[in-house]
């Protein structure tokens, strides 16, 4: 298996434009972690699911964002409009069984400007 | 609420010292996790330890869990430029066994 699969690897993009970021996991893994990462608040759980459903999303900041999984090999996390403070790095995450050993995508480091 | 607490925040060493970084939970763990991040890079998992009491080693690293099954450390003997990066526990949350709670993290940082 080639690991979790993120792209884009960097994005660039105006305030106030719509932001798609998208996740491969591992096949066969049934959890599923979107994290933000900064320097101010280091690794946060924004949403994860379990078999395509959300299970948690307290960690999502704001309506802005949102996350999807139509099925076991693919998963999006949205921000709409973007703003300046959600330039982080979001790492997307699987696992087998929860909360066991995560595998990180190389993630996707965002910049809004 | 439950919390991971990790010191310290840095720690500058010579190559050739030791490094340690120590994590504290709030609540009992089912487990901890170690993981660590290069510059740039993304977390790697290092191992899982379960067992109160347990010491694991991989090569130069020493992981340690506590009796209490409370509080963790990670040592690193003789760090290498290699070594670099930042260290994080994780343990699960007491009320949903499927999520990691995670420590700030610990970067090792080799003076030059």
């Amino acid at each position: 298996d080639a690991g979790v699969i993120q792209s884009p690897r960097h994005e660039v993009t105006e305030m106030g434009q719509e932001v798609t970021l998208r996740c491969k996991p591992i096949s066969g893994h049934d959890y599923l972690f979107w994290y933000r990462q900064t320097m101010m608040r280091g690794l946060e759980l924004l949403i994860y699911f379990n078999n395509n459903v959300p299970i948690d999303d307290s960690g999502m900041p704001e309506d802005r964002f949102s996350a999807k999984m139509p099925n076991a090999s693919f998963s999006t996390l949205k921000i709409q409009p973007s703003e300046p403070r959600d330039s982080a790095v979001y790492f997307c995450a699987s696992s087998f069984t929860g909360a066991t050993e995560a595998f990180f995508g190389q993630g996707t480091r965002l910049t809004v400007v | 609420g439950q919390q991971v607490m990790q010191i310290p925040q840095y720690q500058h060493v010579q190559e050739g010292e030791d490094f340690t970084t120590y994590c504290n939970s709030s609540t009992t763990l089912s487990n901890i996790q170690w993981y660590k991040q290069r510059p740039g890079g993304h977390p790697v998992f290092l191992i899982q330890l379960v067992k109160s009491g347990e010491v694991k080693k991989q090569k130069r690293l020493t992981f340690q869990f506590g009796e209490a099954k409370k509080n963790s450390s990670l040592h690193i003997t003789a760090t290498q430029t290699t070594d670099v990066g930042t260290y994080f526990c994780a343990g699960p949350r007491v009320d949903s066994n499927y999520q990691l709670i995670w420590g700030a993290g610990t970067k090792l940082i080799i003076k030059p």
